[in-house]
């Protein structure tokens, strides 16, 4: 099936830092990509949609100057966690969603990254 | 709104035993069901999804699950566990032909014992 990479799998960093994270569909194209947060013992929390080639669409109460969205190309989607704060630490997944035409669309998910901030 | 109920948080099985992983879901009309399966260091892989048609829909892995419109259910089934089973399953619910707005349940963590 396709496949979702995510890098790096794990980034510690200071307080006050930024962290970039790359997601991307490495056997398909992708329009549209999806930014999830997920935190311990809780469901997946969708944080905005990415939209190749458009601004990203963020959820209420998801600061966009913070969480920053990049889907420069039809594989590649890129969330920057700008002056990173230790309540940013989390569990980020990206997913990209593959068209195939009604209910065969489908939407795989990356490995995720374990963001922790000092 | 809506919303998605997994009521058990962590479930432990014997190997070779039958499975029933509950999801109780709110919506006001017919969604989107879907079940995904979590294991470390992987993402969340489909396990099989709902969109209308037959209730009962097969999955990969041998899983199966049955969409009770009365109960507002749809309950993840297999009937003989595996040890490679041990994983983290997640119910999810969303309008039709709208990924972006899916809801994912809280998960429920299933143990498989020898």
């Amino acid at each position: 099936g396709a496949v979702v990479s995510q890098h790096p799998s794990r980034v510690i960093c200071k307080s006050g830092t930024s962290v970039k994270i790359e997601c991307r569909s490495l056997d398909f194209q992708a329009t549209t990509m999806f930014w999830y947060r997920q935190f311990p013992k809780q469901s997946l929390m969708l944080m905005a949609t990415s939209n190749e080639g458009s601004k990203a669409t963020y959820e209420q109460g998801v600061e966009k100057d913070k969480f920053l969205i990049n889907h420069a190309s039809l594989t590649l989607s890129t969330l920057t966690v700008t002056s990173a704060h230790p309540e940013d630490s989390s569990f980020y997944i990206c997913s990209a969603f593959q068209i195939s035409g009604g209910s065969t669309d489908t939407q795989y998910f990356g490995p995720g990254t374990r963001l922790t901030v000092l | 709104a809506q919303s998605v109920t997994q009521p058990d948080i962590h479930i432990t099985v014997s190997e070779g035993a039958s499975l029933e992983l509950r999801c109780n879901y709110s919506y006001g009309a017919t969604p989107y069901l879907f079940w995904y399966v979590q294991s470390p260091g992987q993402g969340l892989q489909l396990l099989l999804k709902y969109f209308s048609g037959d209730t009962l829909v097969q999955g990969i892995k041998g899983f199966e699950a049955e969409f009770k419109r009365s109960q507002s259910s749809f309950n993840l089934r297999k009937p003989s566990v595996h040890w490679s089973d041990a994983a983290e399953y997640f119910c999810a619910v969303g309008p039709p032909g709208g990924y972006q707005k899916v809801t994912f349940g809280t998960g429920t963590k299933l143990q498989v014992i020898p």
